[in-house]
This record gives C-alpha cells, sequence and structure tokens, in this order.
C-alpha cells in the first residue's frame, strides 16, 4: 500500500505566522490528494481535496499544492482556531491511505 | 448539507462482535457512498471500507477482511459497520463519513472499548 508520511510530526508556532505542513507519498498518487484537520474530541474536517481545492467554507488562508509524491498544506497567517492535528491522505491508489498527522502546538 | 449521526459509545469482551450505526439525513442516501474509518487512541486514520447502498455493494481494506461487514438500510437510511472477533487492539473511534475518496461529512465518532 501507499505510505503516506508527515514531517514534521509536531511543529511549535505562534499565531500570525505562516506554517508550511509537508506529506510524501511512497508512490506517485497524481493530485488525488486531500487534507484535513482535527481538534481534540472531534471528527476530522477536510480542508483541501484534489491537492489544491479547499473544501465549502474553509478560509482562503489555507492552500495546499503538489502533485505526484510531494504535497504541501500551507496557512498563510495562523489563527488560534488553527491549532490542531493535520492529516494527508492519498485516495489515487487503493487502499486510500492517511499519513500519521503534523501537530501544530504554541 | 449531509448529516451523519452514529450511535453511541460501546463496551465489548475480547472475541465478542460490535455493530455500530451511522443514520444519514440531508441529501439522498441512495446517491451516497458510505465509508467507514478507525483511530485508534493517539493514532492516524485508517480506512476500513466502504458501501454504495443503491447497489448494497461493500469493499474492505484487507486488514479487515472476513472479520468486518458494511450493510445499508435505505428504508432508515442508516449504514452500519459490524465487527468480529474483537481484541484490545479494535479498541478505536469509529467514525463513519461520506465519500469514498476524500471524505466530506463525517459522524461524529462511537467509542468502541474492548476489554476484558
Amino acid at each position: 500500500e501507499t505510505v503516506m508520511t508527515q514531517s514534521p510530526a509536531t511543529l511549535s508556532v505562534s499565531p500570525g505566522e505562516r506554517v508550511t505542513l509537508s506529506c510524501r507519498a511512497s508512490q506517485s498518487v497524481s493530485s488525488n490528494f486531500a487534507w484535513y484537520q482535527q481538534k481534540p474530541g472531534q471528527a476530522p474536517r477536510l480542508l483541501i481535496y484534489s491537492a489544491s481545492t479547499r473544501a465549502t467554507g474553509i478560509p482562503a488562508r489555507f492552500s495546499g499544492s503538489g502533485s505526484g509524491t510531494e504535497f504541501t498544506l500551507t496557512i498563510s497567517s495562523l489563527q488560534s482556531e488553527d491549532f490542531a492535528v493535520y492529516y494527508c491522505q492519498q485516495y489515487h491508489n487503493w487502499p486510500q491511505t492517511f499519513g500519521q498527522g503534523t501537530k501544530l502546538e504554541i | 448539507q449531509v448529516q451523519l449521526v452514529q450511535s453511541g459509545a460501546e463496551v465489548k469482551k475480547p472475541g465478542s462482535s460490535v455493530k455500530v450505526s451511522c443514520r444519514a439525513s440531508g441529501g439522498t442516501f441512495s446517491n451516497y457512498v458510505i465509508s467507514w474509518l478507525r483511530q485508534a487512541p493517539g493514532q492516524g486514520l485508517e480506512w476500513m471500507g466502504s458501501i454504495i447502498p443503491i447497489f448494497n455493494t461493500a469493499n474492505y481494506a484487507q486488514k479487515f477482511q472476513g472479520r468486518v461487514t458494511i450493510t445499508a438500510d435505505e428504508s432508515t437510511s442508516t449504514a452500519y459497520m459490524e465487527l468480529t472477533s474483537l481484541r484490545s487492539e479494535d479498541t478505536a473511534m469509529y467514525f463513519c463519513a461520506s465519500n469514498s475518496n476524500y471524505f466530506d461529512y463525517w459522524g461524529q465518532g462511537t467509542l468502541v472499548t474492548v476489554s476484558s
């Protein structure tokens, strides 16, 4: 199966900063790639699909890029509500697989 | 907007089975694909399987083949996930979600605890 590797595992940041999270696939997933945000005690929330398309209601400060095996999620100016765990997912190769997550903390 | 509401938390003995439900509203159930995923404590997300209610056909992750059964009842717009031969490693939050590629709508999660 396709292994998704996220880096870093934890990122200490401050409100207002620009942040870039990375995800690497063990084989090409084309642009069949998504990002999710998960806060404690909640279900994940879809942020980005097709590598760069924001889901409904997602603020413009979230942007995704990449294709093939390298992907990034950029948050242009961190807000307090953005401190959470972020997961990447590929849905190009069966079975769909997720990364282990990057935790944004203050 | 699709809403998915799951059944409540369960505590099960090793070797037993659990069946979790996911009731959908806000759309046409037959048009959905409903997937089940799980998340062990402090861990990432793992896809278990998906079902297309209109065809009542499911496909499963190889890891769970033979232990998981996903079904759907169109009359009540409800999907079910049954996991058998439970072991301690199955202790996790179980989520249903719509779509079979990326997951745009999620249930609130059902905690299944397996303990003797």
